[in-house]
């Protein structure tokens, strides 16, 4: 039983224009959500957080949208660099316990 | 500043054998972690601890033990190695962010091959 998951295992954006990443999850005791990055043979880098309790989060180039409601979550690059080609996986978070659940992740490439 | 150090960074074992990967973080980090990745499964959680001497089952802790004697460090153990167990190996340890979110610090990860 998936409870985090990233239904595009793939996006192929153009430089300069919107990245949009999405992740649904089940599990309506999660109180966090978290974006990564993983770059080829590297670990995962954190990019952004978002508590429940609110349904945006902005740092820089990236946004962090969430909606409750529809248990769903997306992570906006804009604009998009090259520079973001990589994977990118959503998780999540219960107060307790305190573990991070992560989905399968979505590569992104950002062509020229 | 290294972060999360994970030794080796790559091995290959022959079914039955048996091996322990070492994670050390000098963050001073109280939570530490080891996921597996495999394609197309995205990173599941293995075993985590929430303290020395302290240690839990993650998502898919069968044929893995962990244990967590000193703080900075945590290590995973492979008994009996199969075949199922081939995966990239990553370790981290956590921090609160400012929105109360346990952040994740990952190491560079660990490649093991098990023939």
């Amino acid at each position: 039983d998936q409870q985090v998951k990233q239904n595009s295992p793939s996006l192929s954006v153009q430089e300069g224009r919107i990245s949009i990443l999405n992740c649904d999850y089940t599990n309506s005791m999660f109180d966090y959500f978290l974006w990564y990055k993983k770059y080829p043979a590297e670990g995962p880098t954190f990019l952004i957080s978002i508590s429940s309790i609110k349904d945006k989060n902005e740092d820089g180039r990236f946004t962090v949208f969430l909606n409750k409601s529809a248990k769903h979550l997306s992570l906006h690059i804009v604009p998009s660099q090259p520079g973001d080609s990589a994977v990118y996986f959503c998780a999540a978070s219960a107060l307790l316990p305190d573990k991070l659940i992560f989905g399968t992740g979505t590569r992104l490439q950002v062509f020229p | 500043n290294a972060g999360v150090t994970q030794t080796p960074k790559f091995r290959v074992l022959k079914t039955g054998q048996s091996m322990t990967l070492l994670c050390a973080q000098d963050m001073n980090h109280e939570y530490m972690y080891w996921y597996r990745q495999d394609p197309g499964m995205g990173l599941r959680l293995i075993h985590y601890s929430v303290g020395e001497g302290t240690t839990a089952k993650g998502e898919v802790p069968d044929g893995y033990n962990v244990s967590r004697l000193k703080k900075q460090n945590f290590l995973l153990g492979l008994e009996s190695a199969a075949p199922s167990q081939t995966s990239v190996y990553f370790c981290a340890s956590s921090y609160s962010d400012t929105s109360g979110a346990n952040v994740l610090t990952f190491g560079a990860g660990s490649r093991l091959t098990v023939l």
